[in-house]
């Protein structure tokens, strides 16, 4: 799997966007880009994955350069309950063990009231 | 999403004692199924991956004696932590897969070994 980078802390304004990047420099024409979220003592959640395209759904949007070697979780109206590490995760579909999720340190987002 | 459970959510043992932790797809069948081992302050990392009906690949470093993985049913993986020391006390967290870019994590099991 492609190493991502990932800034450690971040604060955002509650009711505010929050942008966290990632950087996947290395990442071959066959991975996407997944992003998952863990809140203190729970398991990882799903949030959002793509390929190429920028993908919204109802928890975030997804922004992917062009040369997809970054990318751009946007979460639209940050609460206090979005407080979280959030995942950048880079990986081949899962068909066989090559389709692991390897994460990185990840980003701490803290929402301020 | 797709729902995963894991059983116990939390165990205290002895040292020296054997642990499974069970971790179930309700509501999809799981063909791949990763467990994690979790520290303190730490990221997840990826201690084995199964396959229905297959023996299970361990990552470098993880002994496959000491963590038995068993997935031999499409909604259903244990992990057996044998001989349990203190060391081994940590956040230990499944995931399942039913598909190519699906993977759904469970709420994991809290190890203390005392």
């Amino acid at each position: 799997d492609a190493k991502t980078t990932q800034p450690p802390s971040m604060d955002c304004a509650e009711g505010r966007a929050a942008n966290l990047p990632c950087n996947h420099s290395t990442i071959s024409g066959n991975e996407y880009v997944y992003w998952y979220r863990q809140i203190h003592s729970q398991g990882p959640q799903y949030i959002i994955h793509g390929l190429k395209n920028n993908e919204t759904n109802e928890m975030a949007s997804l922004i992917i350069t062009e040369d997809r070697k970054s990318s751009t979780l946007i979460l639209p109206h940050a609460t206090l309950r979005d407080t979280a590490v959030y995942y950048c995760i880079v990986r081949v579909q899962i068909f066989t063990n090559a389709g692991k999720s390897t994460f990185g340190d990840g980003t701490t987002l803290t929402v301020k009231p | 999403g797709a729902v995963v459970s894991q059983h116990p959510s939390w165990v205290i043992c002895k040292s020296g004692t054997s642990v499974k932790i069970e971790c179930r797809s309700l509501d999809f069948q799981a063909t791949t199924m990763f467990w994690y081992r979790q520290f303190p302050k730490q990221s997840l990392m990826l201690m084995a991956t199964s396959n229905e009906g297959s023996k299970a690949t361990y990552e470098q470093g993880v002994e496959k004696d000491k963590f038995l993985i068993n997935h031999a049913s499409l909604t259903l993986s244990t992990l057996t932590v044998t001989s349990a020391h203190p060391e081994d006390s940590s956040f230990y967290i499944c995931s399942a897969s039913g598909g190519a870019n699906e993977q759904f994590f469970g709420p994991g099991t809290r190890l203390t070994v005392l």
